[in-house]
């Protein structure tokens, strides 16, 4: 079945350092792909989306390109802020027929400091 | 606009009581998610509706969990029997019909501890 790999369970960064955040899939289509974030006694929200080889998704300073070629959608911040923490996810959707669930990493816990 | 309404937020259960988790999805949408959130998971993609007919339970455990739609403006997960293993944040997400951007709008979440 389709499966999302988060590399980093928890990434520590102090404000103004650059963020990455890898994430690889395995989908037996051309999915859809998706970066979720998640605040505190929240649910989680889309941050954006691509579903394209080499279409870059942005959001916030946030971005990530799709890259089919290494099955990845890493994603990147040049300069993190303190409420820039959360829980990111990355997810896909095959959309294959009409199902369209999505299917998730297990989440990335990042944590900036001032 | 009202998001996805979850109640209730916070369930303290003993073991083998049953449990019911209520949802209300964004007005209009037609579409129903759940997924269980654990920190050692993540999420867990758990069933489906559409229209509220079933379109995949494939991640429900299939003993003692079942969901319904009956109508379009409300959703339960019921968990029959439960384990401390099912301790974790159930949540519930709605999107809209055909669209399948995955734009998913989530509830806060029903946290079930299982003592």
């Amino acid at each position: 079945g389709d499966s999302v790999t988060q590399t980093e369970g928890q990434v520590a960064l102090s404000e103004e350092d650059f963020l990455t955040i890898h994430c690889n899939y395995s989908a037996s289509g051309y999915p859809t792909l998706f970066w979720y974030v998640q605040y505190p006694g929240e649910g989680p929200q889309l941050l954006f989306r691509a579903s394209r080889d080499k279409e870059k998704g942005s959001s916030r300073g946030f971005e990530a390109t799709y890259d089919k070629g290494t099955t990845s959608f890493h994603l990147r911040k040049a300069s993190v802020q303190e409420s820039d923490s959360a829980v990111y996810y990355c997810a896909l959707s095959d959309g294959g027929g009409s199902n369209y669930k999505l299917t998730f990493g297990k989440g990335t816990l990042l944590t900036v400091t001032p | 606009n009202a998001g996805v309404i979850q109640t209730p937020r916070h369930k303290v259960t003993g073991k083998g009581q049953e449990a019911t988790l209520w949802c209300e999805p964004i007005s209009g949408h037609s579409a129903v998610f759940w997924y269980r959130q654990t920190i050692v998971q993540g999420l867990e993609f758990l069933t489906y509706f559409r229209n509220q007919a079933p379109i995949d339970d494939s991640g429900m455990p299939k003993e003692r969990f079942s969901a319904q739609m009956p109508n379009q403006s409300h959703s339960t997960l019921k968990i029959q029997s439960t384990q401390p293993q099912d301790s974790a944040v159930y949540l519930c997400a709605s999107s809209r019909q055909g669209a399948n951007t995955g734009q998913l709008y989530f509830g806060e979440g029903s946290k079930l501890t299982v003592l």
